[in-house]
């Protein structure tokens, strides 16, 4: 079975700086996705970027970018230049190739500060 | 930008009661899932639903929940009789596809609380 592990349940950056959030998985296939969603106190969940396992270039949307380790099964999530609009909950999330559904972390609640 | 819609966004019912829970996914998606979030855990995935019919399951969808396509444009999550533990935020979702690059759009949440 496939597991997701967000090890840090909570993190804290002060705002225009950098923070890594870490997520690690386990999983047999060859093929698959990983994503990252923010969840702020509205709940809703937003897709802040995804990987594909066959793509070994690391994704970049703006200020976030993800440092992904195949070999290690790690999929870092850097948020650079934060901002008070980025404290949410972050969850890691693994989907396989071959099917739809989505096996989420644990959530790393992110504080911003001044 | 296409949305999925969820209604209501909190629905109070009482222990025992039936409950419909509302979703229209985004016109040209195929797949449909739900998801549920216990407060202060881990979003779980329940069901995915593809052509009229469920295509996956999680443990957690026993034969107290149900779900359908009752027309074109609506994806609904029955729970037959509800307990506390059903106490939850409810997300629908759906995608254009099963594959590369299709990723999913989630619903802003149905908030449950049983009583």
């Amino acid at each position: 079975a496939q597991t997701v592990t967000q090890s840090q349940p909570e993190m804290s950056v002060q705002e225009a700086e950098t923070v890594t959030l870490s997520c690690t998985y386990d999983t047999s296939e060859s093929d698959y996705y990983l994503f990252w969603y923010k969840q702020p106190p509205s709940r809703q969940m937003i897709l802040v970027i995804r990987q594909e396992a066959y793509k070994q270039q690391n994704a970049t949307e703006n200020r976030f970018s993800v440092n992904f380790q195949k070999a290690a099964k790690s999929f870092s999530l850097k948020i650079s230049d934060s901002q008070l609009g980025d404290a949410a909950m972050y969850f890691c999330a693994y989907r396989p190739g071959t099917a739809s559904k989505l096996t989420f972390g644990t959530g790393t609640r992110l504080q911003v500060t001044l | 930008e296409p949305e999925v819609t969820q209604t209501p966004s909190h629905q109070v019912t009482q222990m025992g009661q039936e409950v419909i829970l509302r979703c229209v996914p985004i016109s040209n998606h195929l797949y449909f899932y739900w998801y549920r979030q216990i407060l202060g855990q881990k979003v779980e995935f329940l069901v995915s639903f593809y052509n009229n019919e469920i295509s996956e399951k999680s443990e957690i969808f026993d034969d107290q929940f149900s779900v359908e396509r009752p027309d074109g444009s609506n994806f609904t999550l029955k729970i037959r009789s509800t307990k506390l533990e059903d106490s939850a935020m409810y997300f629908c979702a759906s995608s254009e596809g099963q594959g590369t690059n299709y990723g999913y759009t989630f619903g802003s949440g149905t908030r449950l609380t049983v009583v």
